[in-house]
């Protein structure tokens, strides 16, 4: 069965501080792996991920995939309340039977950036 | 400007109560997906139509049915909710077979 798997379920910060987050997926047929922020809303898209060692940068988040050891993580730098959120992971796997690829999410970590 | 938009934002409905949530999009994107999302929860798939091809998800209940009347609309239907169907419903869109990437922001069902 395919899992993606986040860790940790939540972390509490400092401002300033510097934070990983992990996502770690069994699934076939990999297609790409993205990366959400959930505030008290819907998903906002951070980042696409399809290729191994590759990172993805977007101010002071960025990513990096690695497709042998099957992880990703997602790192923020200078920690701001405002990126207080859950962050959740998900992979894009093949689905031959459909017509468009399936979406399988992680449960999400919860950040908390304190002042 | 908001390029998924659902509404309701927030939807109280009574135990067995039929009740339509809607989704709109200007992207002109050929899919659109309902998620279920519950507290402490990942999204789940319910289901997406890809133009006019409705794809049910195997485990998504008979409850729950879906309309599209054209590029830019989607519904959900609930037919019969229960306490159990109280949860976050996402809309999401994206291009040809590319994974959902463009979110709504949410309607909030609550069922008394």
């Amino acid at each position: 069965e395919d899992k993606v798997v986040q860790s940790p379920l939540s972390l509490v910060v400092h401002e300033g501080d510097t934070v990983t987050l992990n996502c770690s997926y069994e699934v076939t047929n990999f297609r790409s792996l993205l990366w959400y922020k959930q505030e008290k809303k819907a998903p906002t898209f951070l980042f696409m991920l399809t290729s191994s060692g590759i990172e993805k940068k977007s101010g002071r988040l960025s990513s990096i995939l690695d497709k042998k050891e099957l992880f990703s993580i997602l790192n923020i730098t200078a920690t701001q309340t405002g990126d207080s959120a859950i962050y959740l992971c998900a992979v894009e796997a093949a689905d031959y039977g459909g017509a468009t690829n399936k979406l399988i999410f992680g449960t999400g970590t919860l950040l908390a950036v304190q002042p | 400007d908001a390029m998924v938009i659902q509404n309701p934002r927030y939807q109280v409905t009574q135990f067995g109560k039929p009740v339509t949530l809607s989704c709109s999009q200007t992207l002109n994107h050929n899919v659109m997906y309902w998620y279920q999302q519950k507290s402490s929860q990942a999204p789940k798939l319910l289901f997406h139509y890809y133009d006019k091809d409705f794809n049910n998800e195997a485990d998504t209940p008979d409850n729950f049915q879906s309309r599209r009347p054209n590029t830019s609309f989607c519904f959900l239907d609930i037919r019969s909710p229960g306490l159990g169907d109280a949860a976050m419903y996402l809309c999401a869109t994206s291009t040809g077979g590319g994974p959902a990437k463009y979110f709504g922001a949410g309607t909030r069902l609550s069922v008394l």
